[in-house]
């Protein structure tokens, strides 16, 4: 199993201004990935957070706006940049276990202003 | 059209009752099939894997049809502690998951 804290658990900001979200987990792990959980939508992958190289962003996603960090095997940063309302959401770091479970952080709920 | 879809529900059941909740995926290459269970402002958990044969696990059983691409879960005996939200969730190859919005179920007294 994994035990990830992310923070913060949730922040109101202003538009325009940029967020970083903090993710670490309790042991060292491969994959470790962001989702985004708009309001009564599925989780949708945001990207994966690579060790020692770029973020695999999916579609829809560029890294100008979701600038990821992943320096080491246990912690990894998503930044929300350039914040609009649009970007009011619950974010959620996730790692996987052997591909047999996925285990989250327990979600930063943004509000954008 | 999504890759995974559900029925958003809400399902209200009285406690006791058995529920199932159905899910179709449009990748026919799906690899890995799952529910997760989401709590109200909560992060989701693994509720249970799916198998080809199907599996049970005490209360909870799920299904896999490969051929339809329809995944089931049936809870039996309803508990006021089951209600959430029910995720049916993907892989197809590599490693991205991919999430239903989730079916919400509330068990009444």
């Amino acid at each position: 199993s994994a035990v990830i804290s992310q923070k913060p658990s949730r922040d109101i900001c202003q538009r325009g201004t940029s967020l970083t979200i903090q993710c670490q987990v309790d042991s060292q792990v491969t994959m470790m990935f962001w989702y985004r959980q708009q309001p009564g939508q599925s989780l949708t992958l945001i990207a994966t957070a690579n060790q020692g190289s770029e973020a695999t962003y999916e579609s829809g996603f560029v890294i100008d706006k979701f600038p990821i960090s992943r320096p080491n095997l246990t912690f990894s940063t998503l930044t929300v940049s350039n914040m609009s309302p649009e970007d009011s959401s619950i974010y959620l770091c996730s790692v996987e276990v052997r591909l047999t479970e996925a285990f989250f952080g327990q979600g930063t709920r943004l509000t954008v202003v | 059209r999504k890759e995974v879809e559900q029925d958003p529900g809400p399902f209200n059941v009285p406690e006791g009752a058995t529920v199932a909740f159905n899910c179709t995926y449009s990748n026919s290459a799906s690899q890995s099939f799952f529910w997760y269970r989401q709590d109200c402002r909560k992060e989701p958990k693994l509720l249970m894997s799916v198998y080809s044969s199907g599996n049970e696990d005490g209360r909870f059983t799920a299904q896999l049809n490969r051929a339809s691409q329809y995944i089931s879960l049936l809870i039996r005996d309803s508990k006021l502690s089951d209600s959430a939200t029910y995720l049916c969730v993907v892989r197809n190859s590599g490693y991205a998951l991919n999430f239903g919005k989730g079916t919400s179920l509330l068990v009444t007294p």
